[in-house]
Formats: C-alpha cells, structure tokens, sequence
C-alpha cells in the first residue's frame, strides 16, 4: 500500500521562474491537501482538492495554483517565484470514512529560491 | 478561523522522564486533533490522534487527552529515550476534510 509520494524531492529555482510539484494520494484516498512549511515553523495550509476542484484555499496569493487529475494526484503550480517561498512544500492526502478522516503526509519537496 | 497555541516551545527532558506538551484551540466546532512528529529535515508524522468524541487515547508509551470543556488537548510522552527528540506540532480541525491548523511545534529534547 503506497503512502503519499511527492516529487521532485529537492529543486532549486530562480526569481521569477516558475515551478511545478507533483503528489499522488496515498492508496484509497481522494482528498489532497498542500501546506507550506518555512523553516522553524509548523505547516500552513495553500489549498485543497476534491473531485478535481479547488474545495477551500488558505491564505495564499492567486501565484499559488493548482490542480487534481481523475486519478487523484495533484500539482501545485507556484508562478513568479520570490525568495520568500523557500519552503519546504507537503502535500497531504485523507479519505472521509464512517470512522473519520486520518491525514498523512508525503515527504515533501524542498523548493530553494535564489 | 481555527486558532491553535502551543507550550512550550522547548522542552528538555532526561532520558526515562515524562513530557507533556499542551495545546488550546479557539473553534469549539473543531472535532479531530492529531499530533505529528518531525524530524529534522523530514516529513510531519502522524503519532497520534483523538476526535471529540473521546476523552483520552493511549499508544504505548504515547497518550493524548482532550478537554473540551477548557477546549485544550495534550500529548503525553512517558519513558522519553533519546529517538524521542523531534519537533512536535499539534493541529486541529473543525473540517472532517482535512484542513489543518497547526500549532508553532515544541522542540523536544532527550538527553541520556
């Protein structure tokens, strides 16, 4: 049973550019969630996708986009990078069940802006 | 929105003592709390969780509480060992579909 896989893993960006980071669910769920993760703090909520829609979104600027596939995985597309977005990026995967939804997280991909 | 505060922010602990973390949140309407654990440069791991339907769950030498009354939920780690040293975050959510709200974490640490 595959968790939450994440990719790539590390990447390094220059101002401006653009960039794209990829999640597939862990097995069995359809919910994707993405948080930003600055170093020294806990992770804050960009957005999350259900049936391929954008459900809720956090506090984060219209640069921060995303998108579901019919097989649940997800992207986030982050546009005219600032150095302020050096993070780690994680994307969250759950399931509502009739016992409650358990969140896991992938391992995340480390986004360096210079 | 949902608002969670978390202490300490550090906690140093000898090895085989117990250590509590504590968390209050602001949404009444919050139903789930988990509790994840970080090592550095690694993923947020699930070690446990409680839903406002229960007062109390234990894993091992891992426990959490809920008040909701006082609307604070704790972690307790009992027997702490040296791999017990990460960074801690609570989170709540009044969303049963997974939008977290995560504390600012404790840095634990375990000294032999």
């Amino acid at each position: 049973d595959a968790g939450v896989t994440q990719s790539p893993t590390h990447l390094i960006k220059t101002r401006g550019q653009q960039v794209t980071l990829r999640c597939s669910p862990k097995s069995g769920h359809d919910t994707v969630s993405w948080y930003q993760q600055a170093l020294g703090q806990g992770p804050q909520f960009i957005f999350q996708y259900y049936e391929e829609e954008e459900r809720q979104r956090g506090n984060f600027p219209d640069r921060f986009s995303g998108h579901q596939f019919p097989n649940y995985s997800s992207e986030l597309n982050v546009n005219a990078l600032l150095l302020g977005d050096s993070a780690l990026y994680l994307c969250a995967s759950s399931h509502q069940g009739p016992s409650g939804n358990t969140i896991y997280f992938g391992e995340g991909s480390w986004l360096t802006v210079v | 929105g949902e608002n969670v505060e978390q202490h300490p922010s550090t906690l140093s602990v000898q090895e085989g003592d117990s250590a509590v973390i504590k968390c209050t949140y602001s949404d009444s309407a919050s139903n789930y709390f988990p509790w994840y654990k970080q090592e550095l440069g690694k993923r947020p791991q699930l070690i446990i969780d409680i839903r406002s339907n229960v007062g109390e769950k234990k894993d091992q030498r891992i426990a959490v509480t809920l008040n909701k009354t006082a609307k604070h939920f704790s972690l307790h780690i009992t027997e702490t060992q040296p791999e017990d040293s990460a960074v801690y975050f609570c989170a709540a959510t009044t969303d049963s579909w997974g939008k977290l709200q995560f504390g600012s974490g404790t840095q634990v640490v375990v000294t032999p």
